[in-house]
């Protein structure tokens, strides 16, 4: 059953903590992508990645840091230079190709302490 | 720069028919796409548009004019598991990557 799993689904944060969300993907996907969620404001883009061991900033990259080492997952680390990271967290994988749709995960909510 | 509007919500009634309209102004057009997005959940992908006219699938369509930098999604038929928000995205060249550039979301009521 293919698919984009993020884990956990809900995530806590402390003062001055770093915490890591996960994301797996197993449609082969060669692009991979996270985004912010916050209430009343569109979907921002924080990182993406084309291909395996490379990344790219997105709009919003101050505070977060992410690896791609496989092709099938892609960690967003939220720093605690993030100041406001109470968000919903979605990441999105698609094939780079053709019409290139992003299929999304179900997402992590982040709250913080 | 890029800039999309939709209206921040909208209310129907089971079994009516329903428009959700979007504009974007982008600088580099590359398809424009629908999501739907129930509370807490993904979005999950409805529609794709990049040629002008309507793409027809089931009770949903999406119609995009390139030259008037306009789109709506056409809901037929509503349901009340149709209430969810109506996310509209542009992808854009911009700087060399074809990124998505996401609408603040229609949220779409079904009432009985």
């Amino acid at each position: 059953d293919g698919g984009i799993t993020q884990s956990p689904k809900y995530l806590f944060r402390k003062e001055g903590q770093n915490v890591t969300l996960s994301c797996e993907q197993n449609l082969n996907h060669d692009a991979m992508y996270w985004y912010r969620q916050d209430p009343g404001q569109g979907l921002r883009l924080i990182y993406y990645s084309q291909i395996v061991n490379d990344f790219q900033k997105g709009d919003i990259a101050e505070g977060y840091s992410v690896s791609r080492e496989k092709k099938e997952s892609f960690p967003l680390t939220v720093t605690s230079a993030q100041k406001n990271p109470t968000a919903f967290y979605l990441c999105a994988s698609s094939t780079s190709t053709g019409e290139d749709i992003q299929y999304f995960g179900a997402g992590t909510r982040l709250s913080v302490l | 720069g890029q800039n999309i509007d939709q209206p921040t919500e909208m209310t129907a009634t089971e079994g009516a028919i329903v428009q959700i309209n979007c504009t974007y102004q982008t600088s580099g057009f590359n398809g424009l796409f629908w999501y739907q997005q129930h509370a807490g959940e993904a979005p999950t992908f409805l529609s794709y548009n990049v040629l002008d006219g309507l793409e027809e699938k089931g009770r949903f369509s999406s119609f995009l004019s390139r030259s008037k930098g306009y789109s709506y999604l056409l809901l037929k038929e509503l349901q009340m598991k149709d209430s969810a928000s109506y996310l509209c995205a542009v992808r854009d060249w911009g700087t060399g990557f074809q990124k998505l550039v996401f609408g603040t979301g229609t949220r779409l009521l079904v009432s009985p």
